[in-house]
Order: C-alpha cells, then structure tokens, then sequence
C-alpha cells in the first residue's frame, strides 16, 4: 500500500500569510494527487486535483504542485475562511485511494 | 445538479450490521464510480473502498476486507455500502463521493453518522 505522509501536522497562521504543506507519497505516484478542504461538520471540499489543476469555483490563491513523491499545496494570502484541516489523496493506486493524515490551519 | 444523498444517522450494537445508502441525482449513475470514505471522530479520512455502477464491480481496503459489501441499484440510481460485526472503533461518519474519470472525488454526500455502542 502506497503511504501519504502530510506535514506539518497542524500550524498557526495570521491573515495574509502565505501557508505551504507539504504531502509525500511512500512511492511515485507520477501526479495522481489531490488536496481537500474540510471545516468542522462538513463534508470534504475538492480544491486542487492531478497535483496542479484548481477545481472549478476555488479561489485562486490556492495552488498546487510537485510530481513522483513530493507535493505542496499552498495558500497565496490566507483569508478568514481558509481555515480548516487539509487532506492529500492519491489516486495512482488501481484498487485503493489514501489520504494523508491531514494539516490543521489555526488562527494565531 | 449533482447530488449525493445519504441514508439517515444509526445507531448499532457491537457485532451487528449497518447499511448505508447513497442516492445519486444530476448526472449519469453508471458513469462514474462511487467511493466509500469514513472519518472517526476527530480523526482524519479513511478509504473504505468504491464501486463501479455500471458493472458492479468493487474493490475494498484491505482492512475492510470480508466485512464490506458495496452494491448498486440502477433502477433507483443508488448506492448501499454494508459493514458487517461492528465494533466501537467503527463509529464514525461515513460518506460516500464520486469519482470523476481524473481520479479526484468532486461531490460527496452529507455524511451519515453510525454509532456502535452496547
């Protein structure tokens, strides 16, 4: 099985930050990697698939990149409503998907 | 509009079963796998397994194996995703999402909370 390991676990950010995670992949995954969003009693929000490709409706101070094992999604100029935990996912698996254990965004 | 539905909250004790629905609406059912997400609480997401709509076919985590059973109904567009002999650590919220031909989940449902307690 493929393993995704995110960090920094958490981190505490101010308005206006500029805030990276970093996500890698135990194996080569080419760019089969995708990043969510998700607050607190909600479901997961897609905001960046194939490593690089903004969903559709995501602001563009979200970006993401990298190829093989080591991916980064980051957030241009932090805003009030960025706060939340974010998941990568890879997909280069034929019969699985895995997350990575997620970063908590704070408010410092 | 795509949207995924999912059955209501349960409530289960250990060693028993629980089946979770998830009903497709806005796009073409078999056109598109759907995929079973589960998150603890206060911990982060975890892959079930997913099916395919159109042939039926399934593939599940490893863990899961010999305890899920995924299937579909293409007269009423859903989805069901059984888990056999629950146990306290299978509380959790369970959702399902669909999977887009490049392999990223863009709609899920709302979550459906099952809690195993004796």
């Amino acid at each position: 099985d493929i393993q995704m390991t995110q960090s920094p676990s958490s981190l505490s950010a101010s308005v206006g930050d500029r805030v990276t995670i970093t996500c890698r992949a135990s194996q080569s995954i080419s760019s089969y990697l995708n990043w969510y969003q998700q607050k607190p009693g909600k479901a997961p929000n897609l905001l960046i698939y194939a490593a690089s490709s903004l969903q559709s409706g995501v602001p563009s101070r979200f970006s993401g990149s990298g190829s093989g094992t080591d991916f980064t999604l980051t957030i241009s100029s932090l805003q009030p409503e960025d706060f939340a935990t974010y998941y990568c996912q890879e997909s280069y698996s034929t019969l699985g998907r895995t997350f990575g254990q997620g970063t908590k965004v704070e408010i410092k | 509009q795509v949207q995924l539905v999912q059955s209501g909250a349960e409530v289960k004790k250990p060693g028993a079963s629980v089946k979770v629905s998830c009903k497709a609406a806005g796009y073409t059912f078999t056109g598109n796998y759907i995929h079973w997400v589960r998150q603890a609480p206060g911990q982060g997401l975890e892959w079930i397994g997913r099916i395919n709509p159109s042939g039926g076919s399934t593939a599940y985590a490893q863990k899961f194996q010999g305890r899920v059973i995924m299937t579909r109904d293409t007269s009423t567009s859903t989805v069901y995703m059984e888990l056999s002999s629950l146990r306290s650590e299978d509380t959790a919220v369970y959702y399902c999402a669909r999977e887009r031909p490049g392999r990223y989940l863009d709609y899920w449902g709302q979550g459906t909370l099952v809690t195993v307690y004796s």
